[in-house]
């Protein structure tokens, strides 16, 4: 069975500082894609990130990176020089190919407050 | 703006009450999943339709049920609601097809049990 498992509940820290949200997955399948969201308070889910499970390529989008490793199944989060909008849940999950359709398994989330 | 979108946005009801939420799916996208997020069970999946037909199931319990109709858009039927019910339901969506596993998500509904 497949599992997300974000092991930060809260992560406290002040603006500008850098952050990291690990993320560690489970499956025994080969082909599989991972992903980031962001919840602000607002509750709506937003797309981050998608990296399927052939590319290991790192990426990097303005102050967001993220780091893929297949070696220790994960998938870790960072933003540099934070800024409160960053304030936010993010979650981590997992898509597998399931009977025809796919489904994403999330992980518990990691709340991440950036204070001034 | 994902393009897929939820009704209604809030709904308050009391337990034993059945209700009704409503997804429509961004243009051309045939699949449609149901998510329920709660704070004791986190972000879960319910259900996947493809074209009118299931095509996943989840945790879903026995009081809830879905159906896509063929406009493709999907109702997500709860009833004999209890307080543990009250969570913030989404709805996804994505294009034909397994290969992107990529799912556009809707602004969620928020039920609350009273």
């Amino acid at each position: 069975a497949q599992k997300v498992t974000q092991a930060q509940t809260e992560i406290s820290v002040v603006e500008k500082e850098d952050v990291t949200l690990d993320c560690v997955y489970e499956t025994r399948d080969t082909t599989y894609y991972l992903f980031w969201y962001k919840q602000p308070p607002s509750g709506e889910l937003v797309f981050l990130i998608r990296r399927n499970s052939f590319d290991e390529q790192n990426e990097i989008s303005g102050r967001y990176s993220w780091n893929f490793q297949k070696s220790t199944s994960s998938f870790n989060f960072t933003i540099t020089a934070s800024q409160v909008v960053d304030s936010a849940v993010y979650f981590c999950a997992l898509s597998l190919s399931e009977g025809g359709g796919n489904k994403l398994t999330f992980g518990t989330g990691t709340q991440l407050k950036v204070e001034l | 703006d994902s393009g897929v979108t939820q009704t209604p946005k809030h709904l308050i009801t009391a337990t034993g009450q059945r209700v009704t939420l409503r997804c429509s799916p961004r243009s051309g996208d045939l699949s449609v999943y149901w998510y329920q997020q709660s704070l004791d069970q986190g972000l879960q999946f319910l259900i996947q339709y493809y074209n009118g037909e299931e095509r996943a199931k989840g945790n879903i319990l026995e009081r809830f049920s879905a159906q896509q109709f063929p406009d493709l858009h999907s109702e997500l039927n709860l009833s004999s609601l209890e307080l543990g019910d009250s969570a913030l339901y989404f709805c996804a969506s994505s294009p034909p097809g397994t290969g992107t596993h990529e799912q556009f998500f809707g602004p969620g509904t928020r039920l609350t049990v009273l």
